[in-house]
């Protein structure tokens, strides 16, 4: 398996513009996180997923964010309108649902709206 | 969720042992703790995963006292390569908890 694949890798949009990024999880793997990565805030967890199903979005900062997960291999974070304190690394993990796994991370995703 | 307490940093030099402990007081019994690393520009990766005494692996080993209120990272024989940051993360199924991140320890190997 490629590992969990994010894209794009870097984006540099306008303030106001529509921002989508893209996560394919490892095949088999039941659970998707998205995180946010700045240097004052650490990593965030934004929302997470579990066969498909958001089942908490509490880490999601406004409304202006929004996730989905369509199948068991994609999901979307959309940031719209973006704003310049949006700018951060965005990362996607998945795992599986047993006790003792681990959740493997993408590259991640450097977002910068000027 | 168990709350997670570590140094924000440590500096240590080359082929040195570096212990990296972290403080989990209200951990619960079906918890696990997992701890995780980080290079610049990249994904946190996993590393090494207990539930109690010791767990060892070709990276790390991972001590953990009989209350388990806390538990040690130890990296043997550091080098440059090593400098990273060090997330220490406590919880079970992931229906009860989520793979929630501190603030991590900053580890900086000198030569």
């Amino acid at each position: 398996d490629a590992g969990v694949i994010q894209s794009p890798r870097h984006e540099v949009t306008e303030m106001g513009q529509e921002v989508t990024l893209r996560c394919k999880p490892i095949s088999g793997h039941d659970y998707l996180f998205w995180y946010r990565q700045t240097m004052m805030r650490g990593l965030e967890l934004l929302i997470y997923f579990n066969n498909n199903v958001p089942i908490d979005d509490s880490g999601m900062p406004e409304d202006r964010f929004s996730a989905k997960m369509p199948n068991a291999s994609f999901s979307t974070l959309k940031i719209q309108p973006s704003e310049p304190r949006d700018s951060a690394v965005y990362f996607c993990a998945s795992t599986q649902r047993t006790e003792n796994t681990e959740a493997f991370f993408g590259q991640g995703t450097r977002l910068t709206v000027v | 969720l168990a709350k997670t307490t570590q140094p924000i940093s440590m500096d240590s030099y080359e082929g040195q042992e570096v212990n990296i402990t972290c403080s989990h007081n209200n951990i619960a019994t079906n918890d696990y703790i997992t701890w995780y690393q980080q290079f610049p520009s990249q994904g946190p990766r996993f590393i090494i995963q207990g539930y109690k005494t010791k767990v060892t692996n070709e990276v790390a080993s991972l001590f953990i006292p009989a209350d388990r209120k806390s538990s040690t990272l130890s990296l043997p024989r550091v080098s440059l390569s090593d400098t990273a940051v060090y997330y220490c993360l406590v919880g079970g199924f992931w229906g009860y908890s989520t793979l929630t991140f501190g603030k991590g320890t900053m580890l900086l190997v000198s030569p």
